[in-house]
């Protein structure tokens, strides 16, 4: 298995919901990381767990929670987000640099 | 802080032709660069992955070079087809410190049949 899993593809939710994002992985990849993208933009770096730890965290706002389970799935929780935070969410893996990245095909969310 | 850009922004071609897509970087001490492909509102498809000890890799039409001295790299894609048209974008992985890969602006490539 070579792939990175999202789902849901598209989520439509409202500001006071409360929602989660799901990404898994079966490579054995010891680092994951979420990614947001605005149209025409490149992807921005969120969050970076590394070994089921959180070792990177962009100063995101806290109503994105992020939570890593087990070394297989990493999560998103969204709660009381904002018309802005509407974006491509996408996950990533990596097992070392010297293999690069492997991206996901992303969750389409729009906040209404 | 390393910066990543790609000119130009927009690039259109008709169907056949072979074309030069660039990255430059500011930073030349790399780990390795990635180029990735993305077709609209879908995630990145990794293309090539070139080490920073090599000069290029290639893969079926798709022929990455690296000259870190000079902090860029190209994509080539040879006789370009319809299907090529999508964002193109290079990364960077840092030498040292943490795994963050600081992506390119991105090329937005239409090829015309």
């Amino acid at each position: 298995d070579t792939e990175v899993t999202q789902t849901p593809k598209h989520l439509v939710m409202g500001m006071t919901n409360k929602k989660s994002l799901k990404c898994e992985q079966h490579m054995g990849h010891r680092a994951m990381y979420w990614y947001k993208q605005k149209a025409k933009k490149p992807p921005e770096l969120m969050f970076v767990y590394s070994y089921e730890k959180l070792s990177i965290n962009e100063s995101v706002p806290s109503r994105f929670s992020p939570e890593c389970p087990n070394s297989s799935l990493l999560n998103l929780h969204l709660h009381a987000l904002q018309p802005e935070d509407s974006a491509l969410y996408l996950c990533a893996s990596s097992q070392e640099r010297v293999r690069g990245y492997t991206f996901g095909s992303g969750t389409r969310l729009t906040v209404v | 802080k390393q910066e990543v850009t790609q000119i130009p922004a927009a690039l259109s071609v008709p169907e056949g032709e072979n074309l030069v897509l660039n990255c430059s970087f500011t930073d030349s001490a790399i780990y390795n660069l990635q180029w990735f492909r993305q077709d609209p509102g879908k995630g990145l498809t990794s293309l090539l992955l070139i080490q920073s000890s090599q000069r290029e890799q290639t893969s079926g039409r798709l022929n990455a070079s690296l000259d870190k001295s000079s902090g860029r790299s190209t994509l080539y894609i040879a006789a370009s087809q319809p299907g090529d048209s999508a964002t193109y974008l290079c990364a960077v992985f840092p030498n040292f410190g943490n795994e963050k890969l600081t992506f390119g602006t991105g090329t937005r490539l239409t090829i015309i049949p």
